[in-house]
């Protein structure tokens, strides 16, 4: 059974930092690429940040890029989310969703998510 | 970056209505569309890929069509368990998603 278990999230001031993690089990982890996706109530869903596979390719939405930092460990079949520079638009539920097989960037499976707070 | 436009918003029905969504993008995205279902404190559960592609294990009542810039998620006849909140999604080199429609109890 394919899980996704996300862990990190919490209150942080404003221009703080926070890392994430993601633990999957289920699959072969290496052999798919991972996301990062956000939602607000206001806001709706938002994708943040892919990684392929082998974590040789990154892609950010621009709303993130040059703060938020993905990367993957295969060996310790876990995903992060480095945040830096937070404001208090990044306060959302984050969730980690797998890539779904074959090609394009939809999401098959989904962890329950972990909520950042970016507030003084 | 392409934007993703639901429409309705909210949608009122019966247990065994026919149930239309639309959903139109910015500019043409081929067929790289994904539905997706979401009920309250749950993560989205994705229902149909590339436009018209049934996930494995969703039930055969949800279809999808469409290609380039408009497309529709239709529920052949409304189930009690299906009360939620929609969503597409473009994906290609990037991704957006539209805004929801939640299908509630008439």
């Amino acid at each position: 059974e394919v899980q996704l278990v996300e862990s990190g999230g919490g209150l942080v001031q404003p221009g703080g930092s926070l890392r994430l993690s993601c633990a999957a089990s289920g699959f072969t982890f290496s052999n798919y690429g991972m996301n990062w996706v956000r939602q607000t109530p206001g806001k709706g869903l938002e994708w943040v940040s892919i990684i392929s596979g082998s974590g040789g390719t990154k892609f950010y939405a621009d709303s993130v890029k040059g703060r938020f930092t993905i990367s993957r460990d295969n060996s310790g079949n876990t995903l992060y989310l480095q945040m830096n520079s937070l404001g208090a638009e990044d306060t959302a539920l984050y969730y980690c969703a797998r890539q779904g097989p074959g090609s394009g960037w939809y999401f098959d499976y989904w962890g329950q998510g972990t909520l950042v707070t970016v507030s003084s | 970056d392409i934007q993703m436009t639901q429409s309705p918003s909210t949608l009122s029905a019966s247990v065994g209505d026919r149930v239309t969504i639309t959903c139109r993008a910015s500019q043409s995205i081929s067929s790289w569309l994904a539905w997706y279902q979401q009920k309250p404190g749950k993560a989205p559960k994705v229902l149909i890929y590339k436009a018209s592609t049934l996930e494995s294990g969703v039930p055969s009542r949800f279809s999808g069509s469409g290609s380039g810039t408009e497309f529709t998620l239709t529920i052949s006849s409304l189930q009690p368990d299906d009360f939620a909140t929609y969503y597409c999604q473009h994906y290609h080199s990037s991704s957006t998603f539209g805004q929801g429609t939640k299908v509630e109890i008439k």
